[in-house]
C-alpha cells in the first residue's frame, strides 16, 4: 500500500466549475498535510497547508482533512484554464519525513 | 515569502563530465534540504535529505558517490553529479525546510535541467 495516494487523473472540468482532488495516506501519526502544484516544465509550488481537521481557505482554495478517515483534499472553485496543472499531495509524520503523492492531473476546459 | 533559487537552471555536458547543481534560501535559513529528480511525466523522486553540517540521508537505491551533497551553510546546498551518463539526464529539483510553522514546510527551487550527450 502507497503511503499517499492521489487518482493519477486526468481530472477534467469546465471552466467555473469546482474541482475536488482527494488524497489518502496511510500513517495515523501525521501530523501536516501540504498541496502543492506543479506546472509541466516547472517545479511545484505551495499551494495550501492544513494541519487541524476541518477546512482551511484561501481565496478559491479550500483544502479539508479528516484525520479519522486519513484523507485530505482540495477544491478549487470557480476552476480556470490557468489552474490546469498537476496537483501534489504531501504528508509529513513524526521525524519530519514528508511523503509526496504521485499527483492528480487536473484539466480545466475554457 | 519564502524563496529558493537553483542554479543553473540547464547544462548540457558531455558523457564522463562532473555537473554542480547549486540550491540556495534566499530569505531564510535552512538546516535542511532535499534533493528530487523527476524524468518526464513521472512523479518526484526523493533522491537525498541534506543537513547542514553533517553527511546527506540517500534514499535507497541513490549512489552516494555519484551524486554528492554537501550542505556546508545554512542557506546552501550543493549537489555534484559525478562521471555523468546519458541516463543521469533528468530534472533536478531541490527544496529547503524553512523553519517557521514547525519546520515542516518546504519550498522548492525552480529545478535545473541536465542534459548529459
Amino acid at each position: 500500500q502507497k503511503e499517499v495516494e492521489q487518482n493519477s487523473g486526468p481530472l477534467s472540468v469546465p471552466e467555473g466549475a469546482i474541482a475536488s482532488l482527494n488524497c489518502t495516506y496511510s500513517d495515523r501519526v501525521s501530523q501536516s498535510f501540504f498541496w502543492y502544484r506543479q506546472y509541466s516544465g516547472k517545479s511545484p509550488e505551495l499551494i495550501m497547508s492544513i494541519y487541524s481537521n476541518g477546512d482551511k481557505e484561501d481565496g478559491r482554495f479550500t483544502a479539508q482533512l479528516n484525520k479519522a478517515s486519513q484523507y485530505v483534499s482540495l477544491l478549487i472553485r470557480d476552476s480556470q484554464p490557468s489552474d490546469s496543472a498537476t496537483y501534489l499531495c504531501a504528508v509529513t509524520s513524526g521525524g519530519f519525513k514528508t511523503i509526496f503523492g504521485a499527483g492528480t492531473r487536473l484539466f480545466v476546459k475554457a | 515569502g519564502a524563496v529558493v533559487s537553483q542554479h543553473p537552471s540547464w547544462v548540457i555536458c558531455k558523457s564522463g563530465t562532473s555537473v554542480k547543481i547549486e540550491c540556495r534560501s534566499l530569505d531564510f535559513q535552512a538546516t535542511t534540504m532535499f534533493w528530487y529528480r523527476q524524468f518526464p511525466k513521472q512523479s518526484l523522486m526523493l533522491m537525498a535529505t541534506s543537513n547542514e553540517g553533517s553527511k546527506a540521508t540517500y534514499e535507497q537505491g541513490v549512489e552516494k558517490d555519484k551524486f554528492l551533497i554537501n550542505h556546508a551553510s545554512l542557506t546552501l546546498s550543493t549537489l555534484t553529479v559525478t562521471s555523468a551518463h546519458p541516463e543521469d539526464s533528468s530534472f533536478y529539483i531541490c527544496s529547503a525546510r524553512h523553519p517557521a510553522g514547525g519546520g515542516e514546510t518546504q519550498y522548492f527551487g525552480p529545478g535545473t535541467r541536465l542534459l548529459v550527450l
